[in-house]
């Protein structure tokens, strides 16, 4: 069955420093997401991407945070200056064209920010 | 925005008993409400989902019930196991497919 696959597993960083989450979306899947959970909090979403643009992104989602599929696979999510609070789960998750809602999740990558 | 609240936070069963776990959300215009399963260190897996044109939907030991008059929806577990313990999240749909989740109901089912 196809799965959502994300790397790295786990990513630890200092502050200020950019880190770049990568995603391999489902094959036939064209809308993607990034979606962040803090320890012990509820999956918060961050941005919808589709078509090579930003659907909707959350306030969450400010200018320090950018998405890319630089090619026909992969998705990322760049943080350009990473802070203390960054500190937490990150979910990619791939839905497709004909059923956009349904969104199967990846196992995630846990970032961890000193 | 869309509110999803999810209620209880922990909940603890006997093998073999019934788990129920229940969401209101906030959005009239919400009509998607998915059910994800995650166990520690591991991304939700989608176990369940319903649409807002049926009023529910099972599959083998679970079933989804939802009442958009009140805009509550719930996840039942009949005869639970060990490995049903996790922590299960509610969600809604929003705008471009966005999912708003609920805080999770933390899961364990004692042998």
């Amino acid at each position: 069955e196809p799965e959502v696959t994300q790397t790295p597993s786990h990513q630890v960083t200092q502050m200020g420093q950019e880190v770049i989450l990568r995603c391999v979306p489902i094959s036939n899947h064209l809308y993607f997401y990034w979606y962040r959970q803090i320890l012990g909090q509820k999956v918060e979403f961050l941005v919808s991407f589709y078509n090579n643009e930003i659907s909707e992104k959350s306030e969450i989602f400010d200018d320090q945070f950018s998405v890319e599929r630089p090619d026909g696979s992969n998705f990322t999510l760049k943080i350009r200056s990473t802070k203390l609070e960054d500190s937490a789960m990150y979910f990619c998750a791939s839905s497709r064209l004909s059923d956009q809602e349904t969104q199967y999740f990846g196992p995630g990558t846990r970032l961890l920010v000193l | 925005g869309e509110n999803v609240e999810q209620h209880p936070s922990t909940l603890s069963v006997q093998e073999g008993d019934s788990a129920v776990i229940k969401c209101t959300y906030s959005d009239s215009a919400s009509n998607y409400f998915p059910w994800y399963k995650q166990e520690l260190g591991k991304g939700p897996q989608l176990i369940i989902d319903i649409r807002s044109n049926v009023g529910e939907k099972k599959d083998q030991r679970i079933a989804v019930t939802l009442n958009k008059t009140a805009k509550h929806f719930s996840l039942h577990i009949t005869e639970t196991q060990p490995e049903d313990s996790a922590v299960y999240f509610c969600a809604a749909n929003g705008s471009w497919g966005k999912l708003q989740f609920g805080a999770g109901t933390q899961v364990v089912v004692t042998p």
